[in-house]
Formats: structure tokens, C-alpha cells, sequence
């Protein structure tokens, strides 16, 4: 069974750095074609994709943010972490995680944490 | 970018009602496509993967349909638990992007 977590600071103020940590269980992203993927929803609003990080290490950012995000893995501890740098209140929304199969035959997310509600603000 | 049009943007139906919700991308996706279920307060759910394979574990009345540009969910039989916000994600290039959503709601 695949379970996905984020956890990090519910506050942040504007200007700040956020990072965020997706410990996961139930497979290894050190397995080919796996990924982890980070969608944001601001409240009321839909779903925004904002990049992925795949077992290679290759990662690829939302462009409108990609200046301001980072992506990295510890394979060893199960953990992804997204670190967004300049919060803004146009940033407050919640955070998920999730599970991309396998990028050859089903990228795709078939499963998602529960998400964390991240709010900027001073 | 690849822009993703649901429609509609909502819809009021009742139990027992088949829906459709369409989704059409501005360019071909191949079968890149999932259909995805969100409930309030609740991560969005995987209902169908490539465009028309079902999830484990999905009720059948749930399928999926189209290839290319355009796409659509059809629920077959509405229960009261499908009532929620229906969203597409095309993942043939990035970014991946999603539709606007679909709100269905119990008339």
C-alpha cells in the first residue's frame, strides 16, 4: 500500500523560504520510472501542477515557478522536499504530494497525500 | 502549454442520473489523460488512468473515453458519495496541466 505525507510550517510569512518534506511508504523512488510529483490548490481553486522529481534525479518545474522551486530527494530516508523561495500571499494554498507509477507506461498520479494548507502571511 | 477545457464547469444532477463531463486539450495528448475525484477537505482520487483503463478499485459506473484533443467521464448511475469536484490532468508534456474542474452537485 502506497501512503504519501507532507509536513512542514502551516505559517509563513511573505518574503520567507518554504520547504516542505513528502515522506512516503510502499515503494522506493530509487525504482525505474518511479516519481513524486507536487500539485498545489489555492483555496477554491483548482489544481496546479508544480513539477515532479524522478527516480534519476531529473526534475522538471512548473516554468512560471521555476525560478523559485527546488526539488530534491533522500532516497535512504523515503523523503522528497520541495523548498519555494519569495512566499507570497498568492502562495497560500494547500500543498500535496503524490505517486507517479512510472513515467514509460503511466505518469500519471494514482496516489496523493492528504496535503498540507501552507498560508503567507505577516 | 497545453491548455485543458472541462466542461461543465458545473452541473446539478440527481441519483440514478448518467453524467458526462467532457475535457479537451489544445493540443493532442496521445491517452495521456487521467480523470480525477476531489471531495471537499480531501486529496483529488485517480478514477481513470490513460484515458479510459479504470482504477482499482473504482466502481465500474465510473469509465472514460477519447484520445487525442478530446476527452470524457462518464458516471453511469450517479450515487450520492460521487457528488464532487471532477478535474482531467494531461501528462504527455510538460507542464502537466489540469482542467478548471467540474463541481457536480445533487439537484
Amino acid at each position: 500500500q502506497i501512503t504519501l505525507k507532507e509536513s512542514g510550517p502551516t505559517l509563513v510569512k511573505p518574503t520567507q523560504t518554504l520547504t516542505l518534506t513528502c515522506t512516503f511508504s510502499g515503494f522506493s523512488l530509487s525504482t525505474w520510472g518511479v516519481g513524486v510529483g507536487w500539485i498545489r490548490q489555492p483555496p477554491g481553486k483548482a489544481l496546479e501542477w508544480l513539477g515532479l522529481i524522478y527516480w534519476n534525479d531529473d526534475k522538471r518545474y512548473n516554468a512560471s515557478l521555476r525560478t523559485r522551486l527546488t526539488f530534491t530527494k533522500d532516497t535512504s530516508k523515503n523523503q522528497v522536499a520541495l523548498t519555494m523561495t519569495d512566499m507570497d500571499p498568492v502562495d497560500t494554498a494547500t500543498y500535496f504530494c503524490a505517486h507517479l507509477p512510472d513515467h514509460y507506461s503511466d505518469g500519471g498520479f494514482d496516489s496523493w497525500g492528504q496535503g498540507t494548507l501552507v498560508t503567507i502571511s505577516s | 502549454d497545453i491548455q485543458m477545457t472541462q466542461s461543465p464547469s458545473s452541473l446539478s444532477a440527481s441519483v440514478g442520473d448518467r453524467v458526462t463531463i467532457t475535457c479537451r486539450a489544445s493540443q493532442g495528448v496521445r491517452n495521456d489523460l487521467g480523470w480525477y475525484q476531489q471531495k471537499p477537505g480531501k486529496a483529488p482520487k485517480r478514477l481513470i488512468y490513460a484515458a479510459s483503463s479504470l482504477q482499482s478499485g473504482v466502481p465500474s459506473r465510473f469509465s472514460g473515453s477519447g484520445s487525442g484533443t478530446e476527452f470524457t467521464l462518464t458516471i453511469s448511475s450517479l450515487q450520492p458519495e460521487d457528488f464532487a469536484t471532477y478535474y482531467c490532468l494531461q501528462h504527455n508534456d510538460y507542464p502537466y496541466t489540469f482542467g478548471q474542474g467540474t463541481k457536480l452537485e445533487i439537484k
